[in-house]
């Protein structure tokens, strides 16, 4: 189906990890991308392809992929990371798709 | 720098049209497609359409039919986003983003590496 999934909200303690999850069938096959928004603001790409960061993205951030889940984690949680991150797959006809969002509260 | 800057906020009428316009610098702009992602209030990203910069061709989502219209100006680096017909669900904030696609293994995927900074429209009866 033409559909990528997340978790609504997800908690972490400071310093702790977390694992955000993005679901769907076109991930067998494709890289997704994540990016985080906090409120007010743009979003930000944090992750994109096997495992990249972009320049200035603390390397707590990283990325997983396994069959039909691309993971966002996010080592020794910091205060600041506390936002909504969105992963971005593709639809059927190859357009882009984005999940719906996962708040984590820190 | 490299930056995408868009225009202000605009406040219409039901069934009016709305342009925004999106300014890249600091990079080649034909070089990369352009993105244009949606947000209504509280809701998530949706993506609705791009734009080829050197070629002019666009591709956009079904449910935008024929109300939007994608444009550009190589010779300003400008896009343009336009969408007729506006409807109170049509509030919402509107991005730019810029778009890279990398291959490995056999794979391609896109990415938006760069985003304006927004611009809400706000649609009245």
């Amino acid at each position: 189906s033409s559909e990528v999934t997340q978790d609504p909200a997800v908690s972490v303690a400071l310093g702790q990890t977390v694992r955000i999850t993005c679901q769907g069938d076109s991930l067998r096959s494709y890289y997704a991308s994540w990016y985080q928004q906090k409120p007010g603001l743009a979003p930000q790409l944090v992750i994109f392809g096997k495992n990249g960061r972009p320049s200035g993205i603390p390397d707590r951030f990283s990325g997983s992929n396994s069959y039909k889940t691309s993971s966002l984690i996010i080592t020794g949680t910091q205060a600041e990371d506390e936002a909504v991150y969105y992963c971005n797959s593709r639809d059927s006809s190859g357009n882009p798709l984005f999940g719906g969002g996962t708040q984590l509260t820190v | 720098q490299v930056q995408l800057v868009q225009s202000g906020a605009e406040v219409k009428k039901s069934g009016a049209s709305v342009k925004v316009s999106c300014k890249a610098s600091g990079y080649m702009f034909i070089g990369y497609y352009l993105y244009w992602v949606r947000q209504a209030p509280g809701q998530g990203l949706e993506w609705m359409g791009h734009l080829n910069p050197r070629s002019g061709d666009t591709n956009h989502a079904q449910s935008f039919q024929d109300r939007l219209t994608q444009t550009r100006d190589t010779s300003l680096n400008m896009a343009y986003m336009q969408l007729s017909g506006l409807r109170s669900d049509d509030t919402a904030v509107y991005y730019c983003a810029r778009g890279k696609t990398d291959c490995l293994s056999g794979i391609c995927y896109t990415y938006f590496d760069l985003w304006g900074q927004g611009t809400l429209v706000t649609v009245s009866s």
